[in-house]
């Protein structure tokens, strides 16, 4: 299956700064990545959808100033949290679809103090 | 109602039983259906994808009901790795992205 490399898998940061998370197809190219969020116990919740060479498409209510999203490269997306709060600690995680199946990154979990 | 609606569990069962999970989705146009797995903290990995005909991988059944968009899971002589949650996740035909119920958790003892 194709892989997806994210990194770091875990940030632990003070409130007010801003953390950069990478996701990287290791073997395929992605013009496509998806950002996700998971707090415990609950489902994915897709953020926003990173797209090659052009902005990315936020989901209602997740604010794309606080959240940004660059995707440079058909092999590299970035997500930073900026100004990070208490409220933003979660796992983050990152797919590309590769034959019509979707692919995950290992995750990132923050925890902002 | 809940795009996809999954019963939360924890399902706890010893090993060698059988197990199986339900999943609704609401959105009739609905075209493609998969079983993921998510071990605590980790990152959703494919099961297997679900078939009209239905469709078994090992130990695993997967059955689809497009009339009643019904999705289930049967895991047959469940193993202690199996304990993890499972996913299910439904993807309407043109759109990108997937939409995944909450999961239900599945509890293996020895």
């Amino acid at each position: 299956g194709a892989v997806v490399s994210q990194h770091p898998s875990r940030v632990i940061c003070k409130s007010g700064t801003s953390v950069k998370i990478e996701c990287r197809s290791l073997d395929f190219q992605a013009t496509t990545m998806f950002w996700y969020r998971q707090f415990p116990k609950q489902s994915l919740m897709l953020m926003a959808t990173s797209n090659e060479g052009s902005k990315a498409t936020y989901e209602q209510g997740v604010e794309k100033d606080k959240f940004l999203i660059n995707h440079a490269s058909l092999t590299l997306s970035t997500l930073t949290v900026t100004s990070a709060h208490p409220e933003d600690s979660s796992f983050y995680i990152c797919s590309a679809r590769a034959n019509e199946k979707l692919f995950f990154g290992s995750g990132t979990q923050l925890s902002v103090l | 109602r809940k795009e996809v609606e999954q019963d939360p569990g924890p399902f706890n069962v010893p090993e060698g039983a059988t197990v199986a999970f339900n999943c609704t989705y609401s959105n009739s146009a609905s075209q493609s259906f998969f079983w993921y797995r998510q071990d605590c903290r980790k990152e959703p990995k494919l099961l297997m994808s679900v078939y009209s005909s239905g469709n078994e991988d090992g130990r695993f059944t997967a059955q689809l009901n497009r009339a009643s968009q019904y999705i289930s899971l049967l895991i047959r002589d469940s193993k202690l790795s199996d304990s993890a949650t499972y996913l299910c996740v439904v993807n309407v035909f043109g759109y990108s992205t997937l939409t995944f119920g909450k999961g239900t958790m599945l509890l293996v003892s020895p």
